[in-house]
């Protein structure tokens, strides 16, 4: 069981949104640590997308952007784009600062 | 520009060793914490171990301790990690990763493209 849960799957069709949730299972995990966001598609390096819940890295498209709200975080794409179909992962520290990672979400472009 | 590029992976029987690097340039290797980052098949991704700056100070997952050691030579922009007594859990791609500052908590702003380590008979 992760330490931060995320939806196994989403799935959204070109130009709509979609929002990939992160749950700590502490409640101050999300609070006190913040949640950073990675991009992946396998074979390649996975890609900061956003760190610090809701900053993005120069280079990152507006369409994505993150949120924080009491123990849960969340990603957010619009305008959807084929090229986003991808894994994606939330990360944080648990009580013992120990990195930890969601399950990973994959996002499939209908 | 930043680039990590992993080596060192292969195929390897249970309870053998296997010696991985990741060599840095593009950013003052010396500065900035590094990180191994594992993905076994079908799973999501693993923190393993980390490494300050310095090298002064290390930190290894449960699932690695006292099997794994991370170093690094700051002369060389180059990162290591160290895996005896493999099972075959840990057979995943590894990641070296660099995080955004030196003591944490950071996050990770660069990440190679891994190398695949396969633990089995």
């Amino acid at each position: 069981q992760s330490v931060l849960t995320q939806p196994p799957s989403v799935s959204g069709a070109p130009g709509q949104r979609v929002t990939i949730s992160c749950t700590g299972s502490s409640s101050n995990i999300v609070a006190r640590y913040g949640v950073h966001w990675y991009q992946h598609l396998p074979g390649t390096a996975p890609k900061l997308l956003i760190y610090g819940n809701t900053n993005r890295p120069s280079g990152v498209p507006d369409r994505f952007s993150g949120s924080k709200s009491g123990t849960s975080a969340s990603l957010a794409i619009t305008g959807l784009q084929a090229e986003d179909e991808a894994d994606y992962h939330c990360q944080s520290y648990d009580s013992s600062l120990s990195v930890v990672f969601g399950g990973g979400t994959k996002l499939t472009v209908l | 520009e930043v680039q990590l590029l992993e080596s060192g992976g292969g195929l390897v029987q249970p309870g053998g060793s296997l010696r991985l690097s990741c060599a840095a340039s593009g950013f003052t290797f010396s500065s900035y914490a590094m990180s191994w980052v594992r993905q076994a098949p079908g799973k999501g991704l693993e923190w393993v171990s980390a490494i300050v700056g310095s090298g002064g100070n290390t930190y290894y997952a449960d699932s690695v301790k006292g099997r794994f050691t991370v170093s690094r030579d700051n002369s060389k922009n180059t990162l290591y990690l160290q895996m005896n007594s493999l099972r075959a859990e840990d057979t995943a791609i590894y990641y070296c990763a660099k995080e955004s500052g030196d003591y944490g908590p950071n996050h990770f702003d660069y990440w190679g493209q891994g190398t695949l380590v396969t633990v089995s008979s």
